[in-house]
């Protein structure tokens, strides 16, 4: 069964402490995404990744960072640089940069 | 600043009823836009993706055109279900860009 999880779906967070949320697909696709969404806004773009070993900033990566060491796998590390972490992330991933994205179920971050 | 825009921000309809909402968009360098479903407490899914002026697209009652030169697409659902009830969101996605530009959605809600 070809798909995107995400885990946990739930996760704590104490100040001053960095998490990691996990994204993996058996797509086969080569371009992955990060999105947060906050109450009232649009998907805002964290990071993205086109090939494996690369990804590239999005809109708002500071207090993020990313790796993308293999193609199935791109976790997104949220940073005590990060002031305000509390949201809710989504993981997409594409055949590439332009095509059409999948989701995976999301992953909600709230801080202790 | 590339800007996305939909319209309105939320209906509610009676089952049976037709409808539809918009997604306005830069009507420069126009590369494709994208329509996405996002259910509760499901993932966003797509529904289309549109790259030429004058497109239609259709899957099952929901249907999309395109007007790039003015900069709107339109997302109709005929003989709304409950099950349509959803968030709908449209991305831009420029030509000199790899990075969609998502609206907020129309949050649509279909009373039985």
């Amino acid at each position: 069964d070809g798909g995107i999880t995400q885990s946990p779906k739930y996760l704590f967070r104490k100040e001053g402490q960095n998490v990691t949320l996990s994204c993996e697909q058996n797509l086969n696709h080569d371009a992955m995404y990060w999105y947060r969404q906050d109450p009232g806004q649009g998907l805002r773009l964290i990071y993205y990744s086109q090939i494996v070993n690369d990804f590239q900033k999005g809109d708002i990566a500071e207090g993020y960072s990313v790796s993308r060491e293999k193609k199935e796998s791109f976790p997104l590390t949220v940073t005590s640089a990060q002031k305000n972490p509390t949201a809710f992330y989504l993981c997409a991933s594409s055949l590439g940069l332009q095509e059409t994205q999948y989701f995976g179920p999301g992953t909600r971050l709230l801080v202790l | 600043i590339l800007n996305v825009e939909q319209s309105p921000q939320s209906l509610h309809v009676q089952e049976g009823d037709s409808t539809n909402f918009t997604c306005s968009f830069p009507s420069s360098n126009f590369y494709a836009l994208h329509w996405y479903r996002w259910e509760t407490a499901k993932s966003p899914e797509a529904l289309f993706v549109m790259t030429l002026n004058g497109d239609e697209k259709k899957k099952g009652r929901i249907s999309a055109t395109l007007n790039t030169k003015e900069g709107y697409s339109y997302l109709y659902i005929k003989g709304s279900q409950p099950e349509d009830s959803a968030t709908y969101l449209c991305a831009f996605l420029a030509g000199n860009n790899r990075k969609l530009i998502w609206g907020l959605g129309t949050s649509l809600g279909v009373n039985p």
